[in-house]
């Protein structure tokens, strides 16, 4: 039983269209996170959502819009996709850092987008 | 700055030898949270080990420790008895508590490519 799944884990697309990858969890966490993963792995926070909340909004072009129904999804909308946004996308969930709980973020399999 | 920096793009290790993968970090929070976390080839983004702060104790699971050298502002990752499935890209990370009010978000190194020679 997948702890954080997201869907798809592969996107091929043209510049210009639009797509979301959708990211559920099934661990009861507060706090779901929207990571990118660039060509040289390098793994940079793009939006953290507390109970639906949005918390984090990372300089992050507007055409990335992230949207969480419950607490349980976090999901991510990109319009007039770019060259530049292939890349991998992780989604993560945690808990809430207190009574010794460390706050390990969970993470999903990966999207990997490409943009044609 | 980085707050987190990982100075080994790569290294190298043979298989049943021991190997330190080095990481440093920068804050100024006096509570954070250190973690260390493993991408095989597949991708995906394993956990492997949690330092707090405030620990005592540097922190172990199984072959894995934490070399916390807190005035250094190091978390060294060793790997003890390396075995050829310990290939894969580590990540130091860094979730600073902002005196009590953490947003949770880890920080990421750049990572070390490990790679286990038979």
């Amino acid at each position: 039983d997948t702890a954080v799944s997201q869907t798809p884990k592969y996107l091929v697309t043209q510049m210009g269209n639009d797509k979301s990858i959708k990211c559920e969890q099934n661990l009861g966490h507060d706090t779901m996170y929207w990571y990118k993963q660039d060509s040289k792995k390098f793994l940079k926070i793009m939006f953290s959502y507390n109970n639906k909340e949005l918390i984090i909004n990372e300089t992050v072009p507007n055409r990335f819009s992230p949207k969480s129904p419950d607490k349980a999804h976090l999901n991510l909308h990109i319009n007039s996709l770019e060259l530049g946004d292939s890349a991998v996308y992780f989604c993560a969930s945690s808990q809430q850092t207190s009574g010794g709980i460390t706050g390990e973020l969970f993470f999903g399999e990966g999207s990997r987008l490409t943009v044609l | 700055a980085q707050k987190i920096t990982q100075t080994q793009p790569g290294m190298f290790v043979q298989e049943k030898e021991a190997v330190t993968l080095d990481c440093t970090y920068d804050t100024s929070d006096p509570s954070y949270g250190l973690f260390w976390y493993k991408q095989p080839s597949s991708g995906e983004m394993i956990f492997l080990i949690y330092q707090g702060s405030y620990d005592q104790q540097n922190a172990t699971e199984g072959r894995y420790s934490l070399n916390f050298q807190k005035a250094r502002k190091s978390a060294n990752l060793v790997i003890s008895a390396s075995q050829l499935g310990d290939s894969a890209m580590y990540f130091c990370a860094m979730r600073e508590d902002y005196y009590g009010g953490s947003q949770g978000n880890l920080i990421f190194g750049k990572g070390t490519k490990l790679s286990v020679k038979p």
